[in-house]
């Protein structure tokens, strides 16, 4: 079974300038999430989807974030215009009721790092 | 959420059992307790997960308090691959069959030859 799959696998890019990454999960999971990670902390969840839907964006900065997953498989985060503090990596996990060993496991992909200088 | 408290770093020698402690006095009743690690530069990967008996998989073994405020993960026999930050998490469903998870520090296991 492939995994969650995500590019790219690094970026730099300097402040003020936009950046998109991208998600693949796994095959058939309805529920794919995006989780900011910055160096020395735990994952935040930025988003959640359930097919093509929003479940939860609570967290995500809307001003300068925002994400898509337009035909219930793949998805984009976007950062337009980055800023120091977004330096991060940016990892994408996908679940499914019925997938994985136990039900809502979810599967995480090995992220995407950005600098912004 | 129910918050949970995890010592920052452990150290574990190769071969012997790792056990890593958590604090979670506030679960309510129909809250699970979940295990993910992260293996530096990979993304998490869950390991186990509980609600009020003791669990045991291929990877390890979860022993949660009869009270439900605290719990254990036991590594049976620790390698080096098993080095890693283990996260103790407890789920807070998002309604319907999905949940999301509050990752916290996580405490830092380093398996030493």
């Amino acid at each position: 079974e492939a995994g969650v799959a995500q590019s790219p696998r690094y970026k730099i890019i300097e402040k003020r300038q936009s950046v998109a990454f991208w998600c693949n999960p796994i095959s058939g999971h309805a529920t794919l999430y995006w989780y900011q990670q910055i160096l020395g902390q735990g994952p935040k969840l930025l988003i959640q989807f359930q097919n093509n839907g929003v479940v939860d964006d609570s967290q995500l900065p809307k001003d300068r974030f925002s994400a898509e997953r337009l035909k219930g498989v793949d998805s984009t985060l976007k950062i337009q215009p980055a800023k120091l503090e977004d330096s991060a990596v940016y990892l994408c996990a996908s679940s499914s009721p019925a997938g994985g060993r136990i039900n809502n496991e979810q599967f995480f992909g090995p992220g995407t790092r950005l600098t912004v200088l | 959420d129910a918050k949970t408290t995890q010592p920052p770093s452990m150290d574990c020698a190769e071969g012997r059992a790792a056990n890593l402690p958590c604090n979670h006095s506030t679960i309510s009743g129909n809250e699970y307790v979940y295990w993910y690690r992260q293996i530096h530069s990979q993304g998490p990967q869950y390991i186990i997960h509980g609600l009020k008996n003791n669990e045991t998989n291929e990877m390890a073994s979860l022993i949660i308090t009869e009270d439900r405020k605290s719990s254990t993960l036991i590594l049976p026999h620790a390698t080096l691959r098993d080095t890693a930050v283990y996260y103790c998490i407890v789920r807070v469903d998002s309604g319907g069959s999905n949940y999301k998870l509050t990752f916290g520090k996580g405490t830092l296991l380093t398996v030493n030859p």
